[in-house]
């Protein structure tokens, strides 16, 4: 059984440019989230997509969006970057139910370098 | 607002002995939940230990245990027989029910001596 995988696992971009991230739920999974975890931090969440609607978003810009796909699976997007959007960018899946739970899967993650 | 404190940024301990990570969190719900995750080197954020807070009984996963004060809004990490494996970042985290999201602390850094 596949965990969440995330692709690409390391990427550098300039400053400007734009980056698509992307995420393969856990399997019977329907749920992601995207974290965003800078240097020696916490995760912080990004937002959640559930039916191919985002359901609940963090304090991040709208230069930060999501699709999600009828596979389940996501895309992070992030425009114009800034050397501050260098990260590591992690997803997590979970079950509609894991409001009972509270247990997310998370992935590898995707490295990204803004210079 | 929610928080999660870890006011332990490094922690060290001996081979086979036993260590305890500190996290405080601040909330006015009164039906969450709260997590242990490690994070490895190899990045996957894997959950450690889950504990729902209508139960007062603290969750215990083999070599792991949690000591949860409600009311002190304390929730620590106890890790006996410590192994090498061990040795990787341990994050705190909170979601309150029908929260939708997981609010982490910034981290501590254990590290396993032989």
């Amino acid at each position: 059984d596949a965990g969440v995988t995330q692709s690409p696992t390391h990427l550098i971009k300039t400053r400007g440019q734009q980056v698509t991230l992307r995420c393969s739920p856990k399997s019977g999974h329907d749920t992601v989230s995207w974290y965003q975890q800078a240097l020696g931090q916490g995760p912080q969440f990004i937002f959640q997509y559930y039916e191919e609607e985002e359901r609940q978003r963090g304090n991040f810009p709208d230069r930060f969006s999501g699709h999600q796909f009828p596979n389940y699976s996501s895309e992070l997007n992030v425009n114009a970057l800034l050397l501050g959007d260098s990260a590591l960018y992690l997803c997590a899946s979970s079950s509609e139910g894991w409001r009972n739970t509270g247990e997310l899967f998370f992935g590898e993650g995707s490295r990204l370098t803004v210079l | 607002a929610q928080t999660v404190t870890q006011s332990q940024p490094e922690m060290s301990v001996q081979e086979a002995e036993t260590v305890t990570l500190s996290c405080t969190y601040d909330t006015s719900e009164s039906d969450y939940y709260l997590f242990w995750y490690k994070q490895p080197p190899s990045r996957q954020m894997i959950l450690v230990i889950r504990q729902e807070a209508y139960k007062q009984q603290n969750a215990t996963e083999n070599r792991f245990s949690v000591n949860f004060q409600k009311a002190a809004k304390s929730f620590s990490l106890k890790i006996s027989d410590s192994q090498l494996g061990d040795a990787a970042m341990y994050f705190c985290a909170y979601i309150y029910n029908q929260g939708g999201k997981l609010i982490f602390g910034q981290g501590t850094e254990l590290s396993v001596k032989p």
